[in-house]
């Protein structure tokens, strides 16, 4: 069965900072990969997905991710944080791209002036 | 339209009373989830549907949560003799669900938070 894992419910980082959120996944078959973000009372937004074409994805808002094989890895980064970051961050895996996403259990991130 | 409407966006009912929840996906999109999101938890797959066809059900915790999506369009979840635990935030997504070239991105509802009291 596939996972993922995701280190730290909550990350808290001064306005400017690097943003770093963790994320590792387990599966059986080379995985697609997504990060989701969450705004209080909205939906899920997709900031970027991992295809297998390229192992450093580029996302929306200023983030980006790298697919470790080795590492089994996924980790989220911005090099900048903004306060409009401020949001809950869900990393997901899914078996073959167009069926259910199976989610961690999300990152806070706090962003602090 | 736009994006995934829900509704309603809030529900409160008593334990014991049964509810219905909507999902107008994005115009053409083939693909349709049902998830179910706890406080505090990431999202969970109840159902998926492919057109009418609900081909994932694996998700659903009890045979009182049942989906529909008779037209291929509107999908509508219901949960009858609601418990407390029932309690949560219930996301619809849908996709255009294309098989070749790669993730297709699943666009998400604002979803309906349920709360049993």
């Amino acid at each position: 069965a596939q996972s993922v894992t995701q280190l730290g419910s909550h990350v808290s980082v001064s306005e400017g900072a690097l943003v770093l959120l963790r994320c590792n996944y387990s599966s059986s078959v080379p995985p697609y990969l997504f990060w989701y973000v969450q705004y209080p009372n909205q939906g899920l937004q997709l900031l970027l997905k991992y295809t297998s074409a390229a192992t450093l994805v580029k996302g929306i808002n200023g983030f980006e991710a790298e697919f470790k094989k080795s590492e089994t890895s996924f980790h989220l980064t911005k090099p900048s944080a903004h306060m409009s970051d401020a949001a809950e961050y869900f990393c997901a895996v899914s078996k073959t791209g167009f069926q259910k996403l199976v989610f961690g259990t999300g990152t806070r991130l706090l962003v602090s002036p | 339209g736009a994006g995934v409407s829900q509704s309603p966006r809030y529900k409160v009912a008593k334990r014991g009373q049964d509810v219905a929840l909507r999902c107008d996906p994005i115009s053409g999109h083939v693909s349709l989830f049902w998830y179910q999101q706890a406080l505090g938890q990431g999202p969970e797959f109840l159902t998926y549907f492919q057109n009418e066809a609900q081909l994932d059900k694996s998700g659903l915790p009890s045979d009182r949560f049942f989906a529909e999506r008779p037209e291929g369009s509107v999908s509508t979840l219901k949960i009858q003799r609601t418990q407390q635990e029932d309690s949560a935030v219930y996301l619809c997504a849908s996709s255009l669900a294309v098989v070749t070239g790669g993730p297709t991105e699943q666009y998400f509802g604002p979803g309906t938070r349920l709360t049993v009291t």
